[in-house]
């Protein structure tokens, strides 16, 4: 089927230390991926996306790449911050213009 | 920003009575969605429109209903809200401009008590 699977949470970590968030999809072809962000009482915000195989999407210092061998696009920071505390939504691009989403990994930095 | 505003923030009501919430955009985009949140589900897609008078069912459609009589206005409505209906609600829409990136409102907490 066409699905988003991401690890589950919560993911604790110290300030600094390094993230990795998995995500992996099933789709046929090669859809666009996405990583959202949502802070604590707000709506989701676009974090980075990768429109093709081999992409590097990147932000705030975020980084996912594109694996179509291993139909994944997993979520990593080399140093978080507080700062960073949210939940990481994984989505890829479903039929008819619409998102596939995972359901989301909550992450809490600790000072 | 993509010009999305959704109304009312917070709702509180009653088993069995209608609830409308609105989604606003001011930016012409031709595709908008409603989803709900849940712990445990990430986003679920209840229903979108692909342009007026155009819509489609999500994933979790049932009890639900949407209309759209014009390109800045998407409405969601339950008819007769019942207790699982409890959830954040969230209109997006899909960016004219980026493809297929969509855009988030900041959400609608709907509790039904």
């Amino acid at each position: 089927g066409n699905s988003v699977t991401q690890m589950e949470g919560p993911v604790t970590l110290s300030e600094e230390a390094f993230l990795t968030i998995n995500c992996t999809y099933t789709a046929t072809g090669y859809p666009s991926l996405f990583w959202y962000v949502q802070y604590p009482g707000e709506g989701l915000q676009l974090l980075l996306k990768a429109t093709k195989a081999d992409d590097k999407g990147s932000n705030k210092g975020f980084e996912a790449t594109y694996r179509k061998e291993t139909t994944s696009f997993h979520l990593e920071k080399g140093s978080v911050q507080v700062s960073d505390s949210a939940v990481y939504f994984c989505a890829r691009k479903g039929g008819s213009e619409k998102l596939v989403f995972g359901k989301g990994t909550k992450l809490t930095v600790n000072p | 920003d993509a010009g999305i505003t959704q109304s009312p923030r917070h709702k509180v009501t009653e088993t069995g009575t209608p609830v409308t919430l609105r989604c606003h955009q001011t930016e012409n985009h031709r595709y908008m969605y409603w989803y709900r949140q849940d712990p445990g589900h990430g986003l679920r897609l209840i229903h979108y429109s692909y342009g007026v008078k155009d819509t489609d069912k999500g994933e979790v459609s049932d009890g639900y209903s949407v209309s759209r009589s014009k390109t800045e206005d998407f409405l969601l409505t339950l008819e007769s809200a019942t207790s699982s209906q409890t959830s954040v609600y969230f209109c997006a829409i899909r960016s004219h401009r980026e493809g297929e990136t969509q855009y988030f409102g900041p959400g609608t907490r709907l509790l039904v008590l």
